[in-house]
């Protein structure tokens, strides 16, 4: 069966800090990653997507980046977090590339508090 | 632009007392139509994927509907171990893999 690890599960930094995100999944390969934020009014908005290593796309500006330096792995980054990156961060994957109505499963989040 | 309007947007029900949320949406050819459950300080968890109107999808006490212009999740005779946030998001044809249009979720508590 396939799973998803996202780390760590809650951090709180300064303003001005670094961030790094992390997801993993495995039981399966080249997945279809996306990163989601969740807000406090309970929404999720995409922030990116990857179809494979090194294809990344942007949903929305932000001071956020995403990077996929292998087939399994996602990583969410900022050189300098401000304090509207708070929020509830989500990697997800799905198992097909053609853009069906094929299922998106989620990680377990990430609690970002930004100080 | 896709929306998704979950309604409503908090319920209370007695433990065993039946009930629906709503879903309403429009998009542009409709790819699938997503639930989800999320409990707090969680990740959202799968429930159904329904394609087309008419179709129905069961899972224990939850039931799942669509037709073309909302979709509905009967919850029938409901324990307190289903109180959970319920996200519904929609995917339109020829979007982005993976961009699914969220609504805001209907919290349901259920109170033994």
């Amino acid at each position: 069966s396939q799973t998803i690890h996202q780390w760590p599960a809650t951090l709180v930094q300064p303003v001005g800090s670094p961030l790094s995100l992390e997801c993993t999944v495995e039981g399966t390969s080249n997945p279809n990653l996306y990163w989601y934020r969740q807000a406090a009014g309970r929404g999720l908005q995409l922030l990116f997507y990857s179809i494979g290593i090194d294809q990344i796309s942007s949903e929305v500006p932000q001071n956020l980046s995403a990077s996929r330096p292998q087939d399994r792995q996602f990583i969410l980054s900022s050189k300098k977090l401000l304090l509207s990156d708070s929020g509830f961060y989500l990697c997800a994957w799905s198992r097909f590339r053609d853009g069906s109505g094929n299922t998106i499963y989620f990680g377990e989040g990430s609690w970002l508090t930004v100080v | 632009e896709d929306q998704v309007t979950q309604s409503p947007e908090a319920l209370r029900l007695q433990e065993g007392e039946s009930s629906s949320l709503n879903c309403s949406y429009t998009v542009s050819g409709l790819r699938g139509l997503f639930w989800y459950r999320q409990d707090p300080g969680k990740g959202p968890e799968f429930l159904f994927t329904l394609y087309s109107a008419g179709e129905e999808k069961e899972k224990e006490r939850l039931k799942a509907t669509l037709t073309k212009k909302e979709s509905f999740l009967h919850i029938t005779a409901p324990k307190p171990e289903d109180s959970a946030t319920y996200l519904c998001a929609v995917r339109a044809g020829g979007t982005s893999y993976g961009k699914l249009t969220f609504g805001q979720g209907t919290i349901l508590t259920v109170h033994p």
